[in-house]
């Protein structure tokens, strides 16, 4: 079946440092991938779509400057998340729809971000 | 706009029993309505869908849910709970195919022997 992979897994990082998160979708090209925030005990939170060859597009509430989103090629979009604080550790999550499969959402493992 | 709405955040049932885990939706369009299931520190699985035709719909671990536009639900149940059903289940709708999900809060599901 489709694979969503996510790199890295988890991440610790000191506060005003960046963190890259990348996103790929391993056996099928993703023009669209989605980018989800899901705080503990909490639902997911759509923060972004991410489109390749052109900007990503940001739900509203959703600092474009904090979180980078870089839709490099068919099969990676990457997050990255700028100057980060204790308040931006979270699990980030992203989705990419597969054409083939009537364009259901698969889901990556996650990435886990403290911020000391 | 579209939400989701589940009820009950924790439901605890004993190994056997059935599993009702509830959700209600809002949507202006017939929507497509999913559920997730999600284990600790790991993403979402499909375990099923409603996108159109028969509204009872059977999803994967002998998982069902039920599309009530009457009712604007879609329960999602189970005959008979095992321990590995234990994990936190999330209900979704879409009013875009499968863009733009919207999730509803989460109900965390516990299994006891």
């Amino acid at each position: 079946g489709a694979v969503v992979s996510q790199h890295p897994s988890w991440v610790i990082c000191k506060s005003g440092t960046s963190v890259k998160i990348e996103c790929r979708s391993l056996d099928f090209q993703a023009t669209t991938m989605f980018w989800y925030r899901q705080f503990p005990k909490q639902s997911l939170m759509l923060m972004a779509t991410s489109n390749e060859g052109s900007k990503a597009t940001y739900e509203q509430g959703v600092e474009k400057d904090k979180f980078l989103i870089n839709h490099a090629s068919l099969t990676l979009s990457t997050l990255t998340v700028t100057s980060a604080h204790p308040e931006d550790s979270s699990f980030y999550i992203c989705s990419a729809p597969r054409g083939d499969f009537g364009n259901e959402q698969f889901f990556g493992p996650g990435t886990r971000l403290t911020v000391l | 706009a579209q939400s989701v709405t589940q009820l009950g955040s924790h439901v605890s049932v004993s190994e056997g029993a059935l599993v009702l885990l509830r959700c209600n939706y809002s949507s202006s369009v017939p929507p497509y309505l999913f559920w997730y299931v999600q284990y600790p520190n790991q993403g979402l699985q499909l375990l099923l869908k409603y996108t159109t035709g028969a509204t009872l719909v059977k999803g994967i671990n002998g998982f069902e849910a039920e599309f009530k536009k009457s009712e604007t639900s879609f329960h999602l149940t189970k005959p008979s709970a095992h321990m590995s059903d234990a994990a936190e289940y999330f209900c979704a709708v879409s009013e875009l195919g499968f863009q733009k999900l919207v999730f509803g809060t989460g109900t965390r599901l516990l299994v006891s022997p």
